[in-house]
């Protein structure tokens, strides 16, 4: 019972590093998610999918990209990173109706130094 | 634009008290709404939900939540709570292509 899993758990950036997170669904969900999150400020989405192959801006997208070339998996790429996208990232899936609420994964703690 | 207001950054209750956490919303048509909770260091996880229909709805762990369209409320409840209740909740209410609006999060500490 996998449901999402996100990798990695941890992460260290110097400021102008690149990186990709993964987010990887087993429940075949067509709807996915990128949110940050940052104290007093809840959750903010970055980028969302609708199924395979689509992606939308959030929020809060730049500086930000994402792909979902495969309906299960949903990656999460910063090409520069910025003291700024210091922040826990959650991945999240859900129905193509949407109604029945997110599956989280827990979460990757990024800092950018 | 949907939002969603917690009032309440942060709640103390002693164990065995009941509990209500208030939320918020704004959003143009009939609202999916939804109370999240968080443990530390972990992901979200969902308690209820409410779509239509009885507008208490009941949700995992004994809480409960009733939709108010008059007040724009999504109120969460429980009758007596748990040293491991302690934890941050959300409530978020969810728009076109599933986009969730979360609110700022309410922290519960619960006192022995």
């Amino acid at each position: 019972n996998a449901g999402v899993t996100q990798t990695p758990k941890f992460r260290v950036l110097k400021t102008g590093q690149s990186m990709t997170l993964l987010c990887a669904q087993d429940m075949n969900h067509e709807y996915m998610y990128w949110y940050r999150q940052d104290p007093g400020m809840g959750l903010r989405l970055i980028h969302y999918s609708v199924g395979e192959g689509t992606t939308a801006k959030g929020e809060v997208p730049d500086g930000y990209n994402v792909s979902r070339l495969k309906k299960q998996n949903f990656l999460l790429g910063l090409e520069s990173a910025a003291p700024s996208q210091t922040s826990v990232y959650f991945c999240a899936s859900s129905t193509a109706t949407g109604d029945y609420g997110y599956t989280f994964g827990s979460g990757t703690r990024l800092t950018v130094v | 634009a949907q939002s969603v207001t917690q009032p309440d950054i942060h709640i103390t209750v002693s164990e065995g008290a009941s509990l209500e956490l208030r939320c918020n919303y704004s959003y143009g048509a009939t609202p999916y709404l939804f109370w999240y909770v968080q443990s530390p260091g972990q992901g979200l996880q969902l308690l209820l939900k409410y779509f239509s229909g009885d507008t208490l709805v009941q949700g995992i762990k004994g809480f409960e939540a009733e939709f108010k369209r008059s007040q724009s409320s999504f109120n969460l409840r429980k009758p007596s709570v748990h040293w491991s209740d302690a934890a941050e909740y959300f409530c978020a209410v969810g728009g076109d292509a599933g986009k969730s609006t979360f609110g700022d999060g309410t922290t519960l500490t619960v006192k022995p």
